[in-house]
């Protein structure tokens, strides 16, 4: 039973360019959630996604967005890179309703930015 | 706001040594108070929920408990695989997001 994918698994970008990091859910999940994780730190929420909508959204700028697709698979958008961007990006997901069964997260993305 | 807060930051122990890793929270309305373990370059695994003060579960060398204001994740006997970051998140009522703490750095030591 395959887990959470996440790519790619490294990433470098310069500052100000754009990036695009994808997640396919666990078989049988139908929500996905972001988060981003810096170095030595707890992941931070940045938004959930469910039915292709935007459920929640953490304290992040507009500079990221995100996408559901019908195949319940996802992405995280970031535009006008920070070098304070520089993190892992990790994927959760969950099936509605029965999170209590915990949420299940990808290895994530590597993100530098210089 | 909900807020986590981990202790202590790091723990080194010997094999065998048992020793619990503390989590004190605030949250409006608990919906479920989570632990995971995490590896180095890889992504939380999930280890339990719980729900309500009281509560206890146990997997292996791991036990967890909760108070109204506080988790214990006690691990007893542990053995060098059980080395990771051991990361504790709440979940509030009405909400999605899962709020985390820093984490607790446990180093096991043969």
């Amino acid at each position: 039973d395959a887990g959470v994918t996440q790519s790619p698994t490294h990433l470098i970008k310069t500052r100000g360019q754009q990036v695009t990091l994808r997640c396919s859910p666990k078989s049988g999940h139908d929500t996905v959630s972001w988060y981003q994780q810096a170095l030595g730190q707890g992941p931070q929420f940045i938004f959930q996604y469910y039915e292709e909508e935007e459920r929640q959204r953490g304290n992040f700028p507009d500079r990221f967005s995100g996408h559901q697709f019908p195949n319940y698979s996802s992405e995280l958008n970031v535009n006008a890179l920070l070098l304070g961007d520089s993190a892992l990006y990790l994927c959760a997901s969950s099936l509605q309703g029965r999170e209590a069964y915990g949420y299940t997260f990808g290895s994530g993305t590597r993100l530098t930015v210089v | 706001e909900d807020q986590v807060t981990q202790s202590p930051e790091a723990l080194r122990l010997q094999e065998g040594e048992s020793s619990s890793l503390n989590c004190s929270y605030t949250v409006s309305g608990l919906r479920g108070l989570f632990w995971y373990r995490q590896d180095p370059g890889k992504g939380p695994e999930f280890l339990f929920t719980l729900y309500s003060a009281g509560e206890e579960k146990e997997k292996e060398r791991l036990k967890a408990t909760l108070t109204k204001k506080e988790s214990f994740l006690h691990i007893t006997a542990p053995k060098p695989e059980d080395s990771a970051t051991y990361l504790c998140a709440v979940q509030a009522a009405e909400a999605q997001k899962l709020v985390f703490g820093q984490g607790t750095r446990l180093t096991i030591n043969p």
